[in-house]
């Protein structure tokens, strides 16, 4: 079965860090781009980072730039964001995606709240 | 960052067809097309389409989109209760070399 399965969120306050996980199984986890898109409550979904293929490429959306860091271990078919100086607009479900194509992979997602 | 731009909502009755459309400019959906997404309430989104008119397995022929330009649209025929969902339009932006999304357009069936 085809899974991403995502976990690290939580509560967190202003300033503070958390580190993403997201485990995947069930397809070639080396032939896909991988990303995180997030989704605060109530909005549409968000681009936040995604790693390339080549283990070099990466991709961030302006609002996380020097703040999230992705990485990947494709030996365990690992990705990973790691996410400082949070802020309260940081707030939503974090998805992890995989794209061959386009965002054919989802997973449940992992909620992060930043809050004083 | 700049987004793709969807009509926040659409109402089509049952069995009717329904066009959703998605603006964008040359650097994303110009450039390589869009993708379009289902979300229902509570679920992740679940890709529908890519690059104007690929569709992964198992979604319905119901389900055509194209691209004009810088718009695309996503159109969806012989409406089912089961389409009411929120749909999303998403492109790479090779300017800002990351994917952006629209905003959404939820679709009402009546």
């Amino acid at each position: 079965e085809v899974q991403l399965v995502e976990s690290g969120g939580g509560l967190v306050q202003p300033g503070g860090s958390l580190r993403l996980s997201c485990s995947a199984s069930g397809f070639i986890f080396s032939s896909y781009v991988m990303h995180w898109v997030r989704q605060a409550p109530g909005k549409g979904p968000q681009y936040v980072s995604g790693f390339g293929r080549n283990g070099r490429s990466t991709y961030y959306a302006e609002s996380v730039k020097g703040r999230f860091t992705i990485s990947r271990d494709t030996s365990k078919k690992t990705l990973f964001l790691q996410m400082s100086s949070l802020r309260v607009e940081d707030t939503a479900v974090y998805y992890c995606v995989g794209e061959r194509d386009a965002f054919e992979i989802w997973g449940q997602g992992t909620m992060v709240t930043v809050s004083s | 960052q700049a987004g793709l731009t969807q009509p926040p909502s659409v109402s089509k009755g049952l069995r009717q067809t329904a066009t959703l459309t998605c603006t964008g400019n040359s650097n994303n959906v110009g450039n390589q097309g869009a993708a379009w997404l289902q979300q229902h309430q509570g679920h992740p989104p679940k890709l529908l389409s890519y690059r104007n008119n690929n569709r992964p397995s198992g979604i319905s022929e119901r389900l055509s989109a194209s691209r004009s330009g810088n718009s695309a649209s996503l159109t969806i025929t012989g409406l089912q209760p089961e389409d009411e969902a929120d749909y999303y339009c998403s492109a790479w932006d090779s300017s800002l070399s990351a994917w952006v999304f629209g905003g959404g357009t939820k679709l009402t069936v009546l």
